[in-house]
């Protein structure tokens, strides 16, 4: 069936620092790919988004690329904040004329020191 | 717009005991869904709805019940709490795809859950 795996957490970086989380995905067809992230104490909310291969999507300095070839789409944002400090979930989803079911990862919970 | 709201925010229930998690949408949206969230695990599906009147199972759906009597309402049901039912509840919805040839994703919005402890 589908899945998908991202890097284990946590990971812990300084203000302003470079991060990557890596998420990969097995499917059987040509899913959308999703970014979610979790606030403390809050339910999730969509944070970027791709329906096809080689699209990028990007929100609030965060970036992703579908990529089919190494079936990826890891999630990087040059600099982060303290207000970054969240969990993020990597997802994935068919659409079509059916249900909308999301698939998705463990999550990896982020935090930002100042 | 309030989106999608749950009641209660946190409930301890003793083996055994029943209990209704309300779920509410203003957004008019079509699918609903129920989801369970364990520590360190993603979150996994119970239930989902398509409209009012229909409902499927999900991937976890032991234990659970659920009814979509209107579109905005998606209240799940735990009959005989067990310990193994601990966890983070979360209701969420999304709306009908986009027309024929145009993109078709799916966001789902997000209640801000339910912390359900059974001892």
């Amino acid at each position: 069936g589908d899945s998908v795996t991202q890097m284990e957490g946590p990971v812990t970086l300084s203000e302003e620092a470079f991060l990557t989380i890596n998420c990969t995905y097995t499917a059987t067809g040509y899913p959308s790919l999703f970014w979610y992230v979790q606030y403390p104490g809050e339910g999730l909310q969509l944070l970027l988004k791709a329906t096809k291969a080689d699209d990028k999507g990007s929100n609030k300095g965060f970036e992703a690329t579908y990529r089919k070839e190494t079936t990826s789409f890891h999630l990087e944002k040059g600099s982060v904040q303290v207000s970054d400090s969240a969990v993020y979930f990597c997802a994935l989803a068919y659409s079509g004329a059916g249900s909308y079911q999301l698939t998705f990862g463990k999550g990896t919970k982020l935090s930002v020191i100042p | 717009n309030a989106g999608v709201t749950q009641t209660p925010k946190f409930r301890i229930l003793k083996i055994g005991q029943s209990m209704t998690l309300q779920c509410t949408q203003d957004m008019n949206h079509n699918y609903m869904y129920w989801y369970r969230q364990d520590p360190g695990m993603g979150l996994k599906l119970i239930y989902y709805s398509v409209g009012a009147g229909i409902t499927d199972k999900g991937e976890v759906p032991n234990g659970y019940n659920v009814s979509r009597s209107t579109t905005e309402d998606f209240p799940l049901r735990l009959e005989l709490a067990a310990p193994s039912q601990t966890s983070v509840y979360f209701c969420a919805s999304s709306p009908r795809a986009g027309l024929a040839g145009g993109p078709s994703y799916n966001e789902q919005f997000f209640g801000p859950g339910t912390r359900l402890t059974v001892l």
